[in-house]
């Protein structure tokens, strides 16, 4: 069973608007991470934000914040004011446990297209 | 921030060779590193985790054999990829783990793309 879901394979958006990416899971532990990664084209994985789930706050890193809804287990990315920089794929991916290190299962993805 | 380097960033060998990457972390010790593997345009598929000292565990469906790992110290850990066929094509992206903030423990290598006719 799948234990991350993207479920937008493709998304594209206006310069300076608003978008939301996102991401359901699945996991039957109390405590787990949530991260989100951008990797533009050359490969690299870039770190965005993160949520653990005994945050009771959602999680913003300066245009990114984090719709965590724990109930319905998703966890969607807004990213605000689009750049054309922020053209990418974006993943979504969760650490199960406490003591799990760095192990990270990653959802499909989502190629998103910011448009001039 | 830490910094976790790869090399090679691409490769290109015939079909049979072996090939080895390398992942180092620069300015910290990593006790655990992870390798992951990503065909075009989809996920991260992780292969193994690497704990300095110890063997490496896998993944369910990835060959001990085929894909060895080592992590003979505390700042770098290796893939070889051995006699390879074109099907391990693929862009291979090693992460390792720093003690610290949850956020700011694993942090990814910029990724080796191997080719193999």
């Amino acid at each position: 069973a799948q234990k991350i879901t993207q479920t937008q394979p493709g998304m594209f958006v206006q310069e300076k608007e608003a978008v939301t990416l996102d991401c359901t899971y699945d996991t039957s532990d109390q405590s787990y991470g949530l991260f989100w990664y951008k990797q533009p084209s050359s490969g690299e994985m870039i770190f965005l934000i993160y949520q653990g789930s005994y945050d009771e706050q959602n999680a913003t890193e300066g245009r990114y914040s984090l719709n965590f809804q724990k109930a319905r287990k998703s966890a969607n990315l807004v990213i605000s004011a689009s750049q054309l920089g922020d053209s990418a794929m974006y993943f979504c991916a969760m650490r199960e446990g406490y003591n799990q290190g760095g192990k990270l299962i990653f959802g499909q993805g989502t190629e998103l297209s910011v448009k001039p | 921030g830490a910094v976790v380097s790869q090399h090679p960033s691409r490769v290109i060998c015939k079909s049979g060779t072996s090939v080895k990457i390398e992942c180092r972390s620069l300015d910290f010790q990593a006790t655990t590193m992870f390798w992951y593997r990503q065909f075009p345009k989809q996920s991260l598929m992780l292969m193994a985790t690497s704990n300095e000292g110890s063997k490496a565990t896998y993944e369910q469906g990835v060959e001990k054999d085929k894909f060895l790992i080592n992590h003979a110290s505390l700042t770098l850990s290796t893939l070889t990829v051995t006699s390879a066929h074109p099907e391990d094509s693929s862009f291979y992206i090693c992460s390792a783990r720093k003690q610290g903030k949850a956020a700011g423990e694993l942090f990814f290598g910029e990724g080796s793309r191997l080719t193999v006719l």
